[in-house]
């Protein structure tokens, strides 16, 4: 059972090219989730997919897009990488939208360099 | 302004000590607290989660919950030196939605020394 399923691992980027997270879960959860992690900064949300067919933006939204493709994968997309994107990035899925089931399982990260 | 706010840390405790961890949110609302750790170079696991008030026990991990005085803590008993990484506290600050989005504080960074 692999949980969540993140790649690539390590990308490096030069400002103004374009790229895109994959992220797919087997678990059979209904949401998932994108976050960056900066130094001293903890996690912030930058896109959630409540179910199949929905997504909705989060803290930090600007200068991504994202795509819930089908149940398992919830893939984002740097349109035009700049340096501030710089980050490590993790895929997080739950069961379901609800109280009982916020209990996020992450994936391993994604180390993004935009020079 | 939706926040979670953490003690910055860093944190040192000598082992077999209790290492306490704090954490304060903006929305009195707000229905599910949970304590994620995260080792270096690691993604976060959840180690506790807590919905109601007073105190939950799990092993040598406490969390301890105040909604009227929106805060939310960790109590690390016997600390060991496995213990030394960041954890994060993560709050549902979004009042009465089943969303279950969660904001997450910065962390604080335990070290537990031998």
């Amino acid at each position: 059972n692999a949980g969540v399923t993140q790649t690539p691992k390590f990308q490096v980027l030069k400002t103004g090219q374009s790229m895109t997270l994959q992220c797919a879960q087997d678990m059979n959860h209904n949401s998932m989730y994108w976050y960056r992690q900066d130094p001293g900064m903890g996690l912030r949300l930058i896109y959630y997919s409540a179910s199949e067919g929905t997504t909705d933006k989060g803290e930090v939204p600007n200068g991504y897009n994202v795509s819930r493709l089908n149940k398992r994968e919830f893939s984002l997309r740097l349109e035009s990488a700049a340096p501030s994107q710089t980050s490590v990035y993790f895929c997080a899925s739950s069961l379901s939208p609800g109280r009982a089931n916020e209990k996020l399982f992450f994936g391993s990260g994604t180390q993004l360099s935009v020079l | 302004q939706k926040e979670v706010e953490q003690n910055s840390g860093p944190l040192s405790v000598p082992e077999g000590a209790i290492a306490s961890l704090n954490c304060t949110y903006s929305d009195r609302g707000s229905q599910s607290f949970f304590w994620y750790r995260q080792y270096s170079g690691k993604s976060p696991e959840l180690i506790m989660f807590i919905y109601s008030n007073g105190d939950k026990e799990d092993g040598r991990f406490t969390a301890q919950l105040n909604k009227a005085s929106q805060y939310v803590s960790l109590l690390i008993r016997d600390s060991q030196p496995s213990d030394s990484a960041t954890y994060l506290c993560a709050v549902n600050l979004d009042r009465g939605s089943t969303l279950g989005r969660l904001y997450f504080g910065r962390g604080t960074q335990l070290t537990v020394w031998p």
